[in-house]
């Protein structure tokens, strides 16, 4: 079974800080990872994708890089601004239609 | 393209009753998927489906729990007789046929008291 494991469980920076959060999982087989944004008693907000045959993707400030081969994912934030601050979740799919969440990162930045 | 709407976004329930949970998917998404996220803890995969079908339900707790996402109309997670470790936000996603991206809708948030 997949377990998916991100570390720190939460992180506070001065506003304009670049920062990388981490994620870990034990089974290499993955179908793709997806990066969610999630603010306290929302929904759930897609950052990234990367199918397993990727390395990395980009989106504006963001940047995510994955590892099959060790097990890791880490979401890049350059230049973190205040309204980044949320939980940030890892998510591992081996099939594509399921899902393995880790519990997350909970990001403050400070003004 | 109104998103993933789930309704309602809040519910209470006393003990032993029932609670209906409702999703509709994005326009032209045929994939819809339940998760529950319990207190201090990450999002569990509950069901996938697609229309009439119940692809992948691995996640569901074996009693009291039930999906359905009919050919017409929304996909409904219906929990009889809950608990009050039911208590829990519940969210559905959905995707269209083929692709590996998930939207999420912003959660059912079921309190029983």
């Amino acid at each position: 079974k997949q377990e998916v494991t991100q570390i720190p469980a939460a992180l506070s920076v001065p506003e304009g800080e670049n920062l990388v959060l981490n994620c870990s999982f034990t089974d290499s087989a993955i179908y793709n990872l997806q990066w969610f944004r999630q603010d306290p008693g929302k929904g759930l907000t897609s950052l990234l994708l990367i199918q397993s045959s990727q390395r990395e993707q980009t989106s504006g400030r963001l940047n995510a890089s994955l590892d099959k081969s060790s097990g890791r994912s880490t979401l890049y934030i350059a230049a973190s601004q205040p309204g980044d601050s949320a939980t940030y979740l890892c998510a591992v799919s081996s099939t594509g239609n399921q899902f393995y969440f880790g519990t997350g990162t909970s990001l403050t930045v400070i003004p | 393209n109104a998103g993933v709407m789930q309704n309602p976004r809040h519910l209470v329930r006393r003990r032993g009753q029932e609670a209906r949970l409702r999703c509709s998917p994005m326009k032209g998404h045929s994939h819809v998927y339940w998760y529950r996220q319990l207190p201090e803890e990450g999002l569990k995969f509950m069901v996938y489906l697609q229309k009439e079908n119940i692809i992948d339900e691995s996640g569901m707790p074996k009693e009291r729990f039930s999906a359905e996402f009919p050919k017409e109309g929304p996909s409904i997670l219906r929990i009889q007789q809950v608990v009050r470790g039911d208590s829990a936000a519940y969210f559905c996603a959905s995707s269209p046929q083929g692709q590996p991206s998930y939207t999420f809708g912003s959660g059912t948030r079921l309190t029983v008291v």
